[in-house]
């Protein structure tokens, strides 16, 4: 079955600490792949996208991800948190144009002084 | 700026009412748009694919009773969430999709309370 999977519900860091979120996916081609964030009560921010080519992907706020196919996997990284990236991210995917997205459970954030 | 609008962001409303959140894509005609509910610390869950024109197609466990969906023209869907129950609080978020490759674009969202 198709299903994207963060396996870590909450993630501590401390401010300006480096910062890995995971996400693996499941699906029978290489689908269209996001990372999403969501402030409290706020609706999602896009923070990059992987569709092909460069399997590094900058995004916005220093946010950078890899797209690796052997491990099906597209984890989010940043060099150095801030407290204003305590936020939940969504990572989701998507098969071809015009398809919904799914959706990861999320991973929240929180970073301490 | 924003490509995609909600509105209302906000709405109370008391049980058995019929609430409508209406989705505008602003800067593209759409001819399909999406509607997802998150529910407090969950993730999204897409709800139904509405098509302009026709039918919305309904994700499984979604009644397609209760969650009316309108897509009559191509810049405005609504969802119309009938007879509505505490249950049915939540956040609905729209999106559409747009240009050659699968990216969202979505909406701020709205918060519906059911008393």
């Amino acid at each position: 079955a198709q299903s994207v999977t963060q396996p870590d519900i909450h993630i501590t860091v401390s401010e300006g600490a480096s910062l890995e979120l995971r996400c693996n996916y499941s699906y029978g081609a290489t689908p269209y792949l996001f990372w999403y964030v969501q402030s409290p009560g706020q609706g999602l921010q896009l923070l990059l996208k992987y569709f092909s080519g460069d399997t590094l992907v900058q995004g916005i706020k220093g946010f950078e991800a890899e797209f690796k196919r052997s491990q099906s996997s597209f984890n989010l990284r940043k060099p150095s948190v801030h407290w204003s990236d305590a936020a939940e991210y969504f990572c989701a995917v998507g098969l071809t144009s015009g398809y919904a997205l799914n959706f990861g459970k999320g991973t929240s954030l929180l970073v301490t002084p | 700026g924003a490509v995609v609008s909600q509105h209302p962001s906000r709405v109370i409303c008391k049980s058995g009412t019929s609430v409508k959140i209406e989705c505008r894509s602003l800067d593209f005609q759409a001819t399909t748009m999406f509607w997802y509910r998150q529910f407090p610390k969950q993730s999204l869950m897409l709800m139904a694919t509405s098509n302009e024109g026709s039918k919305a197609t309904y994700e499984q466990g979604v009644e397609k009773d209760k969650f009316l969906i309108n897509h009559a023209s191509l810049t405005l869907s609504t969802l119309t969430v009938t007879s509505a129950h505490p249950e049915d609080s939540s956040f609905y978020i729209c999106s559409r999709s747009g240009g050659a490759k699968n990216e969202q674009f979505f909406g701020p969202g709205t918060r519906l309370t059911v008393l």
